[in-house]
């Protein structure tokens, strides 16, 4: 499974936009870049995810590098309630579509 | 219904005791997955079931742990003999299957044997 590197943890200020990256320099060209977070207490939830390009979503925006081996998640707005471990994640047809959680980022918003 | 349902939400189970948790995916997806996370952990992939393939059971720790998908929609999650490196949420998620689409979780079984 190709991994994926992130930070530990990241603190942000409320209201103040937040770029959480990734790491994925073993990416093969059929793997998909997803992020899903988990806020306490609750199963994760789907944040975005895309191939090559740009992504926008209601939640968040998907940056992703030329040569992919690198994503950034951005929050546009950080608030109180996105407090939440990231978890950056590739899947691959190779592999039945699995998702391999890593440890994510622990972001801390601070009011 | 309109998400993945699991049941129990919350279950203490006696060391040798044999447990069953239930996930109800959403109607339709066709892949379903189990995952458990212990304490302040990652999620760790137990079982994969797409559609009617033999399912990926490549992440199950022990051979206490089994799964089983009746029909293509609900699925049990059997731990025989439990022991206590058992307790742990287990996630269920469910999926319309392909890369293309994500997963949609249930809030969990945490399980807690004593």
């Amino acid at each position: 499974d190709a991994k994926t590197t992130q930070p530990n943890s990241m603190e942000s200020n409320e209201e103040e936009p937040v770029h959480l990256p990734c790491n994925h320099s073993t990416i093969s060209g059929t793997d998909y870049i997803h992020w899903y977070r988990q806020l306490p207490s609750q199963g994760p939830e789907y944040v975005i995810h895309g191939l090559t390009s740009n992504v926008n979503n209601r939640m968040a925006s998907l940056a992703i590098a030329e040569d992919r081996k690198s994503s950034t998640l951005i929050l546009h707005r950080a608030t109180l309630r996105d407090a939440a471990v990231y978890y950056c994640i590739l899947t691959s047809p190779n592999t039945g579509n699995q998702f391999y959680f890593g440890t994510g980022t622990s972001l801390t918003v601070i009011p | 219904g309109a998400g993945v349902s699991q049941s129990p939400s919350n279950k203490v189970t006696e060391k040798g005791k044999d447990v069953e948790l239930r996930c109800d995916p959403i109607s339709g997806h066709t892949a379903l997955y189990w995952y458990r996370q212990s304490l302040g952990q990652g999620l760790e992939f137990l079982i994969y079931f797409q559609g009617n393939s033999a399912p990926d059971k490549s992440g199950l720790p022990s051979d206490r742990f089994s799964a089983e998908r009746t029909g293509g929609s609900v699925s049990t999650l059997t731990i025989q003999r439990t022991q206590q490196e058992d307790s742990a949420v287990y996630l269920c998620a469910s999926s319309i299957g392909g890369e293309l689409y994500g997963y949609t979780f249930g809030s969990g079984t945490r399980l807690t044997v004593v």
